[in-house]
């Protein structure tokens, strides 16, 4: 139990397009997402809490406007990198906590690696 | 969230137990200990979480100390698979539930 998957797994994109990824609880229901970015050698960075019906939290240095959060249902979010640029180019990771059961652990997806040229 | 401490990298062979180290001394008394792990190219996998019992799944186990101020993760019998970034993370239960990464450490499984 407790599967989140990304879709797509990786994604080449022409500079200045825009990128959607998605992320789905598979198993569970969950009224909290998270969105990291993970850049080569180092640790994942948290980028924005998403909530389900509601508008998500953006950490600080993180454009809100560049960086468009859905938290539609209770079992996916979706973020688009709007307008990306080579500088975007990273490895996008979402986790997912159950609003019942093991409310204290989060479970996350594989991850998108975006590259844009 | 407190701030956790741990080596940069690690060396272990394969079939002993790796035992991994975390010190957060300044973690106070509603905050956890949870360990994630990071295989190369894929998402963080939850490990195991403790408060300030000695816990155990069937993963690994998490040894805290009496003052909390350390842990120790403790892979009994790694196995190759086991290479990974080992993230120590503390935080509370309640609230924003996010997680804040540090570097880790980089454990490597020798044959």
């Amino acid at each position: 139990g407790a599967v989140v998957s990304q879709h797509p797994s990786r994604v080449i994109c022409k500079s200045g397009t825009s990128v959607k990824i998605e992320c789905r609880s598979l198993d569970f229901q969950a009224t909290t997402m998270f969105w990291y970015r993970q850049f080569p050698k180092q640790s994942l960075m948290l980028m924005a809490t998403s909530n389900e019906g509601s508008k998500a939290t953006y950490e600080q240095g993180v454009e809100k406007d560049k960086f468009l959060i859905n938290h539609a249902s209770l079992t996916l979010s979706t973020l688009t990198v709007t307008s990306a640029h080579p500088e975007d180019s990273s490895f996008y990771i979402c986790s997912a906590t159950p609003i019942q059961g093991a409310l204290e652990t989060q479970y996350f997806g594989p991850g998108t690696r975006l590259l844009v040229l | 969230d407190a701030k956790t401490t741990q080596p940069t990298s690690m060396d272990c062979a394969e079939g002993r137990a790796a035992n991994l180290p975390c010190n957060h001394s300044t973690i106070s008394g509603n905050e956890y200990v949870y360990w994630y792990r990071q295989i190369h190219s894929q998402g963080p996998q939850y490990i195991i979480h403790g408060l300030k019992n000695n816990e155990t799944n069937e993963m690994a186990s998490l040894i805290i100390t009496e003052d909390r101020k350390s842990s120790t993760l403790i892979l009994p019998h790694a196995t190759l698979r086991d290479t990974a970034v080992y993230y120590c993370i503390v935080r509370i239960i309640q609230g924003a539930q996010k997680l804040v990464f540090g570097q880790g450490t980089r454990l490597t499984i020798n044959p």
